[in-house]
């Protein structure tokens, strides 16, 4: 089976705070991503890596930067945590060309105080 | 850009019932694929059916199975034989399968989900 693992399954960090949000995945997939998921909102796409050392921006950026240096490593890091940064984020990973399934992690709460 | 909505924000089946969720979604693109995707109050996000837009036939896996209307953009997924464990938010995604969409391709797009409630 596919494993995706966010390390952190709960976090809080106070304002201004920088913070980091692990994701590795155990299937060689070249695709990650970093989504966060808001009651309402549904699940939004912050960023995303095509392959190592690659990113993308996705729907909703701002506050946000990503590294990808090894190819089962996604990083999501917040460099000034705000309130509004409040939310559920969740990793997912996807084989490259050809590949259909989106693989997702259990997911990270964070709470900005 | 491509959108996807989701109508229902809760519905509720009693147990052994068939229960649809709608779906509908906007695009200007020909190809792409369709997703309902299943999240547990363990927030575990797992696959639940796919359909491929050239496919004529609708998807199927045991007791889930849509209806996919492709003129009408419409996607609904329907879940016979209600069990307790159905209980969760599902979603419906969208993803491109044009290479030069921008990175479309890659990503997928969610509804906002509907919340389902089991009563035994």
């Amino acid at each position: 089976d596919v494993k995706v693992t966010q390390s952190s399954r709960y976090l809080v960090k106070r304002t201004g705070e920088k913070v980091f949000l692990e994701c590795v995945q155990d299937m060689d997939h070249e695709n990650m991503f970093w989504y966060r998921q808001d009651p309402g909102l549904g699940l939004r796409l912050i960023y995303f890596s095509y392959d190592v050392k690659m990113k993308e921006k996705g729907d909703i950026p701002e506050g946000y930067s990503v590294s990808r240096e090894k190819k089962e490593r996604f990083s999501l890091i917040l460099e000034s945590a705000s309130t509004n940064q409040t939310s559920m984020y969740l990793c997912a990973s996807r084989e490259g060309a050809g590949g259909n399934t989106i693989y997702f992690g259990e997911g990270s709460w964070l709470t900005v105080v | 850009a491509q959108t996807v909505t989701q109508s229902q924000p809760e519905m509720s089946v009693q147990e052994a019932e068939t229960v649809t969720l709608s779906c509908t979604y906007d695009t200007s693109e020909s190809d792409y694929y369709l997703f309902w995707y299943k999240q547990p109050p363990s927030r575990q996000m797992i696959l639940v059916i796919r359909q491929e837009a050239y496919k004529q036939q609708n998807a199927t896996e045991n007791r889930f199975s849509v209806n996919f209307q492709k003129a009408a953009k419409s996607f609904s997924l329907k879940i016979s034989d209600s069990q307790l464990g159905d209980a969760a938010m599902y979603f419906c995604a969208y993803r491109s399968t044009n290479p030069n969409s921008g990175g479309s391709n890659y990503k997928l797009t969610f509804g906002k989900g509907t919340l389902l409630t089991v009563n035994p």
